[in-house]
């Protein structure tokens, strides 16, 4: 099992630009979430899925959007990238009769 | 949703036994207390969890006052290669309420740990 993979590990992109993040995950998971690290900070929530077809904002949600259209994927979305996005990006998910999350390894986006 | 506060940063020396408190005053009759450790470049790793009383498993102890308004994550022994972020995350991870799935992290403790 490949357990939480996110695509891509790195990016840089041009304020202005969009891209997606991709997180899979191959534990038949219902819930995923995405979260952002600052250096030197906590994680903060953007937004989280508790199952295929739903999502929900967490503490810091604007200017990202997200979509669970398959169980096992979360993809997050950047419209049009700000210099304030430049984070590191982690993706977890869990089973829901459990509470450990697991994350995956981290993208690393930098916005020019 | 429970709002945790952790040290920023603790120094400890091999062998000893490191105790990180994290206070949670609003907890809520649904959430549990999970502890997290990060390395740098890598993703949060689950440690040990719980609700009340006293959890033990192969790396920690978590103890946990019977009103629940705190909790202090117990590594005993520790060496070099427990340098590393700890975080308290206290939530309804088993989502039976309303706030299911709103899992917040805190700002976690650094721990230090020198030869």
């Amino acid at each position: 099992n490949a357990g939480v993979t996110q695509t891509p590990k790195f990016r840089v992109l041009k304020t202005g630009q969009s891209m997606t993040l991709l997180c899979a995950q191959d534990m038949n998971h219902e819930y995923m979430y995405w979260y952002r690290q600052d250096p030197g900070m906590g994680l903060r929530l953007i937004h989280y899925s508790v199952g295929e077809g739903t999502t929900a904002k967490g503490e810091v949600p604007d200017g990202y959007n997200v979509s669970r259209l398959k169980k096992q994927n979360f993809l997050l979305g950047l419209e049009s990238a700000a210099p304030s996005q430049t984070s590191v990006y982690f993706c977890a998910s869990s089973y829901r009769n459990t509470g450990e999350l697991f994350f995956g390894e981290g993208s690393r986006l930098t916005v020019l | 949703l429970a709002k945790t506060t952790q040290p920023i940063s603790m120094d400890s020396y091999e062998g000893q036994e490191v105790n990180i408190t994290c206070s949670h005053n609003n907890i809520a009759t649904n959430d549990y207390i999970t502890w997290y450790q990060q390395f740098p470049s890598q993703g949060p790793r689950f440690i040990i969890q719980g609700y009340k009383t006293k959890v033990t498993n192969e790396v920690a102890s978590l103890f946990i006052p019977a009103d629940r308004k705190s909790s202090t994550l117990s590594l005993p022994r520790v060496s070099l290669s427990d340098t590393a972020v700890y975080y308290c995350l206290v939530g309804d991870v088993l989502h039976g309420s309303s706030n299911t799935g709103k899992l917040i992290f805190g700002q976690g403790t650094t721990l230090q740990v020198k030869p």
